[in-house]
């Protein structure tokens, strides 16, 4: 079965320095990868996604990821963090076994505390 | 482009009672996705209809149902309230491009259940 993880529950960086979010996955055959925001009482934003090409994708809002297939991963990065950055992440990853675009398999999110 | 619209934002039900939501998706997008977020389970795929047709299903009980209407505005349909089906609602739709696909949210419709 195909899965995403989230490693981390919380994330706490200080502004302006870089930030990581962690995501594993377990797909078979080639991954599609996504990176989604929720802000409190809203819905999700698409920040970037990886279908192929580079490994290194970048977004929206200063946002980067880099695909590591040996380690199946796909960590969110900003070189550096805004308050405002404060938000739920989530990781998804196109279910392929389903043979159609419209699922998306999510990881738990993990949330974003940057400080002044 | 207009973005994902949903009504209605906020709703509040009893149990036994049902409920339809609605989903408009981003002009020119055909695929319409539903999915149920609550913080016990985060984040689950109802299911997706392209086209008026439904084409994939997640794995929750009969109750929950859904359709696409010709103009690619979708609705679900919740029968039978029960108090977990509390959650917050989101409708997404598709752009198919030469990237591949990505999905739009709306800002979803909160449901309580009381």
């Amino acid at each position: 079965a195909q899965s995403v993880a989230q490693p981390e529950d919380q994330v706490n960086v200080a502004e302006g320095n870089p930030l990581t979010v962690k995501c594993t996955y377990s797909v078979s055959g080639n991954p599609y990868l996504f990176w989604y925001v929720q802000y409190p009482n809203r819905g999700l934003q698409f920040l970037l996604k990886y279908i192929t090409g580079d490994n290194l994708v970048k977004g929206s809002y200063g946002f980067e990821a880099e695909f590591n297939k040996s380690q199946t991963s796909f960590h969110l990065k900003k070189p550096s963090a805004l308050v405002s950055d404060s938000a739920l992440y989530f990781c998804a990853v196109r279910d392929i076994e389903s043979g159609n675009t419209g699922k998306l398999i999510f990881g738990q999110g993990t949330t974003l505390q940057v400080k002044p | 482009k207009a973005g994902v619209t949903q009504t209605p934002r906020y709703l509040i039900k009893t149990r036994g009672q049902q409920v339809t939501l609605s989903c408009s998706p981003i002009s020119g997008h055909r695929s319409v996705s539903w999915y149920q977020q609550t913080p016990g389970q985060g984040l689950q795929f109802l299911f997706e209809y392209f086209s008026e047709t439904q084409r994939n299903k997640g794995n929750f009980p009969g109750r929950f149902s859904g359709r696409q209407f010709s103009n690619s505005r979708s609705e679900m349909n919740v029968s039978t309230l029960e108090l977990g089906d509390s959650a917050l609602y989101l409708c997404a739709s598709t752009q198919q491009g030469a990237h591949g696909e990505t999905q739009y949210f709306g800002p979803g419709t909160r449901l309580l259940v009381l």
